[in-house]
Parts: C-alpha cells; sequence; structure tokens
C-alpha cells in the first residue's frame, strides 16, 4: 500500500518568513495529494490540493508543489501570521479523491513572535 | 447545515466496555469514514462506506465495527473496549467522484476516548 513520510515533525519560524514542509510518498499511481490543517483541539480541514496533472497551485500565501518523478510533494507558506500556528498533514491516493487517502504523520508549525 | 456531528464529545471507558461512536451528517454525502488519530501518528482509516449498506475495512479495523442504514448516519462500534483503542476519533464525510467535488473530507469535532 501507500506509504507517506512527511518532514520535518516539528518546525518553528519566526512571524513574517516562510515556512516549506516537505512529504515523499511510495505509489506512483497516486494521483490525488490533499494538505490539512488541524489547529489545537480542532478538527482537520483542508486547505489546499494538488491532482497529478499539476506542477504548482497557489492560494494566496500557501501553495503546493508536486515532483511526480520523485513522487514528492511539498507545502509552502508566505509571509507567516500567528493563526498559521497548527499541526499540518500530508496525504495521497491513487482514486483521484478523498477515499484512499493516506496521511502523513503531520508537522507542527510553530510561528514564534 | 451542521456539516458532520459527532456524539459523544469525550468518554471514558473501563477495559472490556463496549459503546458506540455517532456520527451523522447532512450533507448529502455518499462517502463516510471513520479515522482515529493518535499523537504523533496521523490519521489512520478503520472503516468506510460509500453508501447505504455498504462498508469497507481500512488500515486499521480490528477491534471495530460499523454499520451503514442511512445515507446521513455511520456509527462506530467498539465491542470489547482495550487500552490501545485510547484514541481521539474522528468521522468524515466527502461526495463520490460523480456527485460533486470528490477531494475534500469534511471532518466531525472528534471524540476523544479514553480506555483504563
Amino acid at each position: 500500500g501507500e506509504n507517506v513520510e512527511q518532514h520535518p515533525s516539528t518546525l518553528s519560524v519566526q512571524e513574517g518568513d516562510s515556512a516549506v514542509i516537505k512529504c515523499t510518498y511510495s505509489d506512483s499511481a497516486s494521483n490525488y495529494f490533499p494538505w490539512y490543517k488541524q489547529e489545537l483541539g480542532k478538527r482537520p480541514q483542508l486547505i489546499i490540493d494538488i491532482r497529478s496533472n499539476v506542477g504548482e497551485k497557489k492560494d494566496q500565501r500557501i501553495a503546493v508543489t508536486l515532483n511526480k518523478t520523485a513522487k514528492h510533494f511539498s507545502l509552502h507558506i508566505t509571509e507567516t501570521q500567528p493563526e498559521d500556528s497548527a499541526v499540518y498533514f500530508c496525504a495521497a491516493s491513487r482514486g483521484g479523491g478523498a477515499d484512499g487517502l493516506t496521511f502523513g504523520k503531520g508537522t507542527h508549525l510553530i510561528i514564534q513572535p | 447545515n451542521a456539516g458532520v456531528t459527532q456524539t459523544p464529545k469525550f468518554r471514558i471507558l473501563k477495559i472490556g466496555q463496549s459503546m458506540t461512536l455517532q456520527c451523522t451528517q447532512d450533507m448529502n454525502h455518499n462517502y463516510m469514514y471513520w479515522y482515529r488519530q493518535d499523537p504523533g501518528m496521523g490519521l489512520k482509516l478503520i472503516y468506510y462506506s460509500v453508501g447505504a449498506g455498504i462498508t469497507d475495512k481500512g488500515e486499521v479495523p480490528n477491534g471495530y465495527n460499523v454499520s451503514r442504514s442511512t445515507t446521513e448516519d455511520f456509527p462506530l462500534r467498539l465491542e470489547l473496549a482495550a487500552p490501545s483503542q485510547t484514541s481521539v476519533y474522528f468521522c468524515a464525510s466527502s461526495y463520490s467522484r460523480d456527485r460533486g467535488p470528490f477531494g475534500t473530507l469534511h471532518f466531525g469535532n472528534g471524540t476523544r476516548l479514553t480506555v483504563t
């Protein structure tokens, strides 16, 4: 089955700096890669996703890049703000959607004032 | 819409007890899922359902059972609680590919379960 590795497990950045979280996946047939944000004590929520026919996708301060050849994808957050502090999960599936998702173990992003 | 609603929010069980975690959604999603979240381990799929009357095992189904008698409800049953089942449980739902935006998992607020 699919295996998703996520790094780092904890990331601390100064407010206003950029943050990058990286994930690798094992199944070359995977074609859908979402990112979920989970604030402390809250439910995970989708923040951005990318499909295998696209190399990059942006939404305001967040972007995701995908390298199918290397089987890795990354989340980029620019101009970080205190409200960006959360745990971020990457995931992958071969079905193109929410079913069959395999999640990474998560990255705890800490924004230092 | 209330979205995905889970009850209870918290529960403490003794070893060997049974309980049902309730989950209901009002978004007319045909796909529903149960995940467990352990510290530092991400989200693991326990069971999922693609429609009423259809359920399938996920990655970690042992010790759990589910049923899907209606589109709205997807309860998770623990028959003989064990300390290894201490976790936070999330129910989620989504559209199928032919019904709407297929990618998004809509999560409930979670149930924090402790087995002692």
